[in-house]
Formats: structure tokens, C-alpha cells, sequence
């Protein structure tokens, strides 16, 4: 079975700084990755995925992600916040041959971005 | 595009009430899921399926029922509601590496 840990409940920043939130996971075979973010009162949008390939992920709205298997980590950074980042950030993994219904998340990590 | 589509978005229940959460994707996707999230606790998965007529167990399936007939719908049914099955309700659906969640259902037993 896979497990997930997000390392941090909260994390404030202040705007215009660089924040990673942290992701490490517990699996016992290869493992897809998944960072996905909830705005407030909103469903969970992707924001970045490792399948395979290079361990440096890109997402949408300049967050990046590092799995780093000996670590058997995923943490997402983003260089410079902005208020819009304000969101609940959630990692996710599953195994490779079973399909998206089955999905493990981690407990979640609240981003508030400070003036 | 509709994408993924929950209904009602908030619902009120008395203990032992039932009720159905529907959910409907019109992307033509073989797998769906139901998760519930809990402040603290992330998403858990209810129930899913990878197509029609073909539905599964996920961490915590107690208390809730689920059923395919088609590849577009799939309703979640709480048959008795009991105050722990307060939460807010996620409805999935997605190809082989890619999950695309719908709005959410807020749920209250009171």
C-alpha cells in the first residue's frame, strides 16, 4: 500500500517569496506523483505530474516539483508567491498500472500568502 | 466544456435520512471515484469503478453505496445518514494518468 505525508499543515509566506512545500511518500513499488491545488470553495485542479523521465517537473503557474527517489520525495517549489497562490496544495500518488480512481493523498498543506 | 458535474453543492440531512450525490463527466472516461474530504485528513477514496458495471471498495466504504449503468454517471447513495458522514464529497473521473475532480458537494448531518 502507498501512504503520503505532507510535512507541513501551514505554511505562510510573504508575497513575492520562494516557498517549498514539502511531500514524501511510502511505497513499495514505483509510483505515479501528483500535486494538485484546491482554491476555496473550488474542487482540486493538477498542478504538476511525474510519470517517468526527468526528475524535474513543471506545472502551471510557475510551480515546480523534484521527485527525488532515494529520498522518495516530491516537493513542489514555486521561486516567487503571489497572493493568488492562496490554496490548499495537496500531493498524490498511485501506482502506474491501476488507473486514476485510485488516487492517495497526503493530509494537505494550507498556503497563505502575507502582504 | 462541463468537465466533471456534482449535484446539489450543499445539502442539509437529518440522521437516518438517505439521499443520492450525483455526479455526471461527459468526457467519456473509464474510471470514476468518490472521495470525502476531512479537515486534517486530506482525501480518502469511498467507492470506484473503471467502467460500467464495475464498481469497488476504496479505504472507507461504509455507509455508502455505488452503482455504474453508464460510463457518464456515478451516483453515490448514503442509505441511512449518520452525523461522521459530514463532510465535503469529491467526484472524479479520469484517463490512465490524469484525474479531473468536480466541484465538490458540502454535506451536513444533523
Amino acid at each position: 500500500a502507498q501512504s503520503v505525508t505532507q510535512l507541513d499543515s501551514q505554511v505562510p509566506v510573504f508575497e513575492e517569496a520562494p516557498v517549498e512545500l514539502r511531500c514524501n511518500y511510502s511505497s513499495s513499488v514505483s509510483v505515479y506523483l501528483f500535486w494538485y491545488v484546491q482554491y476555496p470553495n473550488q474542487g482540486l485542479q493538477l498542478l504538476l505530474k511525474y510519470l517517468s523521465g526527468s526528475t524535474l517537473v513543471k506545472g502551471i503557474n510557475g510551480f515546480e516539483a523534484e521527485f527525488n527517489k532515494s529520498q522518495t520525495s516530491f516537493h513542489l517549489r514555486k521561486p516567487s508567491v503571489h497572493i493568488s497562490d492562496t490554496a490548499e496544495y495537496f500531493c498524490a500518488v498511485r501506482r502506474p498500472l491501476q488507473g486514476a480512481q485510485k488516487l492517495v493523498f497526503g493530509q494537505g498543506t494550507r498556503l497563505t500568502i502575507n502582504p | 466544456n462541463a468537465g466533471v458535474t456534482q449535484t446539489p453543492k450543499f445539502q442539509v440531512l437529518k440522521t437516518g435520512q438517505s439521499m443520492t450525490l450525483q455526479c455526471a463527466q461527459d468526457m467519456n472516461h473509464e474510471y470514476m471515484s468518490w472521495y470525502r474530504q476531512d479537515p486534517g485528513m486530506g482525501l480518502r477514496l469511498i467507492h470506484y469503478s473503471v467502467g460500467a458495471g464495475i464498481t469497488d471498495q476504496g479505504e472507507v466504504p461504509n455507509g455508502y453505496n455505488v452503482s455504474r449503468s453508464t460510463t457518464e454517471d456515478f451516483p453515490l447513495r448514503l442509505l441511512s445518514a449518520a452525523p461522521s458522514q459530514t463532510s465535503v464529497y469529491f467526484c472524479a473521473s479520469g484517463l490512465n494518468t490524469e484525474a479531473f475532480f468536480g466541484q465538490g458537494t458540502r454535506l451536513t448531518v444533523v
